[in-house]
């Protein structure tokens, strides 16, 4: 079973709908989560980091922990074009500088 | 705002072939990393460095790859003899990193180095 997994998608929406992007993961030392956006020729640029269990909103995206599960989720409310791109999925261990990343989910939102 | 910058951000070389990519991590951060992602899968770890020397190693990084930190504000990898299965995405990465889980361990990524062996 691989450590973290996540759907490539890819996930094509209207502009304005709620998406919902997840992963799963089979590691239960995994304290700390995060969620990487990635445009097309770019690097991952850091959207949300929460720890341990619960939610965590920022504007539009709410992330969501459930370690019981071992199961994240990334909200984005009123989707635009602009968030067109590759959702990473990411998670440490407590004490560990080194991210596990997911394969990453395409997410495409059309006008 | 600072960033990481990488370059170039295409290299093409034959196989066998040694190559060297760079990067300048943000001025301030004090850990670099590097990470690679082949087309379609995810985002691998490397490498880690600190204080001139290299403070974690995943098994991917074997004896034909290598880091340096050349002067003040270089960092460089190198693969000493490139393989087909080298082509791949290479990211540096760098952080404060001051303790683990706090804001200051956020990695800044770069826009990457395509690397591609024929």
């Amino acid at each position: 079973q691989k450590e973290v997994e996540q759907d490539p998608g890819p996930l094509s929406v209207p502009e304005g709908a709620i998406v919902s992007l997840n992963c799963t993961y089979s590691n239960s030392a995994f304290q700390y989560f995060m969620w990487y956006r990635q445009y097309s020729r770019k690097g991952p640029e850091l959207l949300m980091y929460t720890y341990s269990s619960g939610n965590k909103e920022d504007g539009r995206f709410t992330a969501q922990v459930d370690k019981s599960s071992k199961y994240i989720s990334l909200f984005i409310r009123d989707s635009q074009p602009s968030d067109s791109a590759t959702y990473l999925c990411a998670m440490k261990a407590g004490g560990s500088y080194i991210p596990t990343f997911g394969r990453g989910t395409s997410l495409i939102v059309h006008p | 705002e600072p960033e990481v910058t990488q370059t170039p951000s295409h290299q093409v070389t034959q196989m066998g072939q040694e190559v060297i990519l760079h990067c300048v991590p943000i001025s301030n951060h004090l850990y670099f990393y590097w990470y690679r992602q082949i087309l379609g899968q995810k985002v691998e770890f490397l490498v880690s460095f600190y204080n001139n020397e290299i403070s974690e190693k995943s098994e991917i990084f074997d004896d034909q790859f290598s880091v340096e930190r050349p002067d003040g504000s270089n960092f460089t990898l190198k693969i000493r003899s490139t393989k087909l299965e080298d082509s791949a995405m290479y990211f540096c990465a760098s952080t404060m990193r001051e303790t683990s889980g706090g804001s200051t361990d956020t990695q800044y990524f770069g826009p990457g180095t395509r690397l591609t062996v024929l």
